[in-house]
């Protein structure tokens, strides 16, 4: 069936530096949901992607869709210690398609 | 309620007892999500419900898994004659419609 696989698992950074996640799928995605879950929370949605190659920005992070629907990213620029915890996408397929979280880039900053 | 809420939060369950679990979605919602995250991992798909027509039950593991929405607002998971690869967290989520996911604290099943 359809992954969802997301890259790095793991990535230590230095407070400052950036940040990217990839998301890939080997099949078309249908829309991509990004979440941040913290060490003990719950995931809590950042944002949506609809479009072929759609950019949405909020503050530091940019996120990106693809333009064959097949990818996505989040970039995080000049983390802080408070982008700490795991990010996952999601191919949010709708009532006719797919529920599918990718295994999720789990961020350390060392401040 | 300002958010979806579930409980219990933790629940410790001998092997092959039943448990029941609940969710709370926002007031209003019409959809309502339940996933399985197990540790280092992202959430699974379980089970959808549009008020109370459940849609999709695809990713339910099996037939011990129940899931229902009677009224169309509070959902319940049930899982009979628990097994120890059943211990996870149990996520719920609600949406307006099929936009943001809110998601609650979850639920901590530990099978023993």
């Amino acid at each position: 069936g359809q992954q969802v696989m997301q890259i790095p698992q793991y990535q230590h950074v230095q407070e400052g530096e950036d940040f990217t996640t990839y998301c890939n799928s080997s099949t078309t995605l249908s829309n991509i949901q990004w979440y941040k879950q913290r060490p003990g929370g719950h995931p809590v949605f950042l944002i949506q992607l609809v479009k072929s190659g759609e950019v949405k920005k909020q503050k530091r992070l940019t996120f990106q869709f693809g333009e064959a629907k097949k990818n996505s990213s989040l970039h995080i620029t000049a983390t802080q210690t408070t982008d700490v915890g795991t990010y996952f996408c999601e191919d949010y397929g709708g009532s006719q398609g797919n529920l599918i979280f990718g295994k999720g880039t789990k961020l350390s900053v060392k401040p | 309620g300002a958010g979806v809420s579930q409980s219990p939060r933790y629940k410790v369950a001998k092997r092959g007892q039943d448990v029941a679990l609940r969710c709370d979605p926002i007031s209003g919602h019409v959809s309502l999500f339940w996933y399985q995250q197990a540790l280092g991992q992202g959430p699974e798909f379980l089970t959808y419900f549009q008020n109370e027509a459940q849609l999709d039950k695809s990713g339910l593991p099996s037939d011990r898994f129940f899931a229902e929405r009677p009224e169309g607002s509070v959902s319940t998971l049930k899982i009979q004659r628990t097994q120890q690869e059943d211990s996870a967290v149990y996520l719920c989520a609600s949406s307006l419609m099929w936009d943001t996911q809110y998601f609650g604290p979850g639920t901590r099943l530990t099978v023993l």
